[in-house]
């Protein structure tokens, strides 16, 4: 079964420090990985995804990933976070005919 | 381009009414899906539609349905509701790829209808 695990509830970062939220993925054949980010009382905002290619995917707002297949992992980064980079974030994989199915989500909180 | 809008934002209903809603997609997108947005089960995918048609359902009971319009415009009703049906319901629209590549593709999410079931 397609799957994606977020092993964190919470990340907690000063602001100017990098961060880093984990994603682990249990994929049959080729994964297909995204991530998004939401904001209270918002929808979902996609940051940027995996398809093949690259290890190291650059999507939005600085945000990056990097795709290791050896550790099945999918890590959301960023250098410098924000104040504003503060936010529910999720990793999801692609399970077919626009299925999302999507990790327990991570709340990053970055302090000043 | 407009993003995906959904109608209404928000709901209050009583166990046992039954509710629409509505999702306009991104100008030029045909598949539509959405997803149930709970505190205990997380984000769950209920359907995909694409040309009209059910192309892909999740787990859920038959009181979940949906439809889809010619003009790419989706809606789901929920019947006979239940108070665990209170949650955000999603709606994301993506351009309908074919084959293959239809797994790649971005879906983009709207904001979202918070329905209360009292």
């Amino acid at each position: 079964a397609q799957s994606v695990a977020q092993p964190e509830d919470q990340v907690n970062v000063a602001e100017g420090n990098p961060l880093t939220v984990k994603c682990t993925y249990s994929v049959s054949g080729n994964p297909y990985l995204f991530w998004y980010v939401q904001y209270p009382n918002r929808g979902l905002q996609f940051l940027l995804k995996y398809i093949t290619g690259d290890n190291l995917v650059k999507g939005s707002y600085g945000f990056e990933a990097e795709f290791n297949k050896s550790q099945t992992s999918f890590h959301l980064k960023k250098p410098s976070a924000l104040v504003s980079d503060s936010a529910l974030y999720f990793c999801a994989v692609s399970r077919g005919f626009q299925k999302l199915v999507f990790g327990t989500g991570t709340r990053l909180l970055v302090s000043p | 381009k407009a993003g995906v809008t959904q109608t209404p934002r928000y709901l209050i209903k009583t166990r046992g009414q039954q509710v629409t809603l509505s999702c306009s997609p991104i100008s030029g997108h045909r598949s539509v899906s959405w997803y149930q947005q709970t505190p205990g089960q997380g984000l769950q995918f209920l359907f995909e539609y694409f040309s009209e048609t059910q192309r892909n359902k999740g787990n859920f009971p038959g009181r979940f349905s949906g439809r889809q319009f010619s003009n790419s415009r989706s809606e789901m009703n929920v019947s006979t509701l239940e108070l665990g049906d209170s949650a955000l319901y999603l709606c994301a629209s993506s351009l309908g790829l074919a084959g293959g590549q239809r797994d790649q593709e971005t879906q983009y999410f709207g904001p979202g209808t918070r329905l209360l079931v009292l």
